[in-house]
């Protein structure tokens, strides 16, 4: 079992609906959890930061957080075209300071 | 503030050569990570700095070393590069490491391409 896991995609929206992001991790000690957006050919640019069950709202991004089942996603509501790009998960492993990455979610919002 | 800067932006080597890569981390920031990330993969953590000294190594052959300065900048060495070494360089800042919750910003990377 990979320690960070995201669903491979690619993924697809039409403009204007909401793109939900998946993420399952395989260390119950976790503490902190990062979403990177990266374009192509770009490097990883921190989204969001959550710490705490539960949901955090910044503008059209919603992470939410569940410890107990081992998940993060990201929402992106109202999507656009500018959003599409390979979403990438980071975890703290247990009390590791280095991130742990999935393989990223690529996706594409049509417009 | 200037955010994290990297040079050189792209190299291109031969097998067996050496390369040095370079970061400068965000200003008042004391810590640098290294990750590699070969395309279609998330990054990997190599090498993470605080105050010059080494806080955490990946699962890196030893051809890979890194130093950081009194200035906080660093550098990321590989020597006899193979093609798989292939790969988008990144380099992370960190204000104040030992917390897990510290974010890392990332810098622009550097490409290396092995021939």
């Amino acid at each position: 079992q990979k320690e960070v896991e995201q669903n491979s995609g690619p993924l697809s929206v039409p403009e204007g609906a909401i793109a939900s992001l998946n993420c399952t991790y395989s260390d119950r000690g976790s503490q902190s959890f990062f979403w990177y957006r990266q374009y192509s050919g770009k490097s990883p640019e921190l989204i969001m930061s959550i710490y705490s069950n539960g949901d955090k709202e910044d503008g059209r991004f919603t992470a939410q957080l569940n410890k107990a089942s081992q998940y993060v996603s990201l929402l992106i509501r109202d999507s656009q075209p500018s959003d599409s790009a390979t979403y990438l998960c980071a975890v703290n492993i247990g009390s590791a300071r280095q991130l742990t990455f999935g393989s990223g979610t690529q996706l594409t919002v049509l417009p | 503030d200037a955010g994290v800067t990297q040079s050189p932006t792209h190299l291109i080597k031969t097998r067996g050569q050496q390369v040095t890569l370079r970061c400068s981390p965000i200003s008042g920031h004391k810590s640098v990570s290294w990750y590699q990330q070969v395309l279609g993969q998330g990054p990997q953590f190599i090498f993470q700095y605080y105050e010059k000294e080494e806080r955490g190594r990946g699962n890196f052959p030893d051809r890979f070393s890194a130093r950081q300065f009194p200035n906080y900048s660093s550098e990321l060495n590989v020597n006899a590069l193979l093609l798989g070494d292939s790969a988008l360089y990144l380099c992370a800042s960190i204000k104040t490491p030992g917390l897990a919750a510290e974010t890392q910003y990332f810098g622009p990377g550097t490409r290396l391409l092995v021939l």
